[in-house]
């Protein structure tokens, strides 16, 4: 079964602090994967996305990795900032026919002074 | 800005309601998603058009109904609601029918029902 887990469900860090987010993928076969961040009632802006070739990719303080073998990704968030507080959202794509587009179910964070 | 148009942004109706929600999606996307995102839930792949075609389908219950106009709008058809119904509803765009394709979001549309 194609699946997208996160973790944790709901992260508390002071400003300035770094923090990892983590994603583990069942789905096959792969395409890429993506991270958005979705501030409360808003729609999901992407952040990074990555191919099946590509370890690392930055985007300002976000940086995320993949690990296609061991199908994980995780997001790395430096010098956190209070606008940081959002949920994370962890996508995969697929070529399967139908849905497309596995989405994680988001880790929540939240960055207090 | 993505780009993205979803109208209504808010929508408070009763049990055994109508509604229908529009999507405007970016100049030149081709392709349209519908999610469903309930409270603390994550999104949910409702239904994929492309070119005025439907692509693909997800968890749609039959009261749900979409379409894609050959102006690349697309509207959700919501009927017989239920209070489980209440949820933002998320349109996104791409340019591309398939998994390569950049999603682009809208803001949603917050549909209560009571």
């Amino acid at each position: 079964k194609n699946q997208v887990e996160q973790s944790p469900q709901s992260l508390i860090i002071l400003e300035g602090k770094n923090c990892t987010l983590q994603c583990n993928y069942t789905v096959s076969p792969f395409s890429n994967l993506r991270w958005y961040k979705q501030d409360t009632g808003r729609g999901p802006v992407s952040l990074t996305i990555m191919t099946f070739s590509e370890n690392t990719k930055s985007n300002g303080r976000y940086t995320a990795t993949l690990d296609a073998d061991t199908k994980q990704s995780s997001l790395h968030i430096t010098a956190s900032q209070l606008s940081d507080s959002a949920s994370y959202i962890c996508v995969v794509s697929s070529e399967n026919t139908g849905n497309q587009f596995y989405f994680g179910t988001g880790t929540s964070l939240t960055v207090i002074p | 800005d993505s780009g993205v148009t979803q109208t209504p942004k808010h929508l408070i109706t009763a049990t055994g309601q109508r509604v229908t929600l529009r999507c405007s999606p970016r100049s030149g996307d081709l392709s349209v998603y519908w999610y469903q995102q309930s409270l603390d839930q994550g999104l949910q792949f409702l239904i994929q058009y492309y070119n005025g075609e439907e692509r693909a389908k997800g968890n749609i219950l039959e009261r749900f109904s979409a379409q894609q106009f050959p102006d690349l709008h697309s509207e959700l058809n919501l009927s017989s609601l239920e209070l489980g119904d209440s949820a933002l509803y998320f349109c996104a765009s791409s340019p591309l029918g398939g998994p390569a394709g950049e999603l682009f979001f809208g803001e949603g549309s917050r549909l209560t029902v009571l």
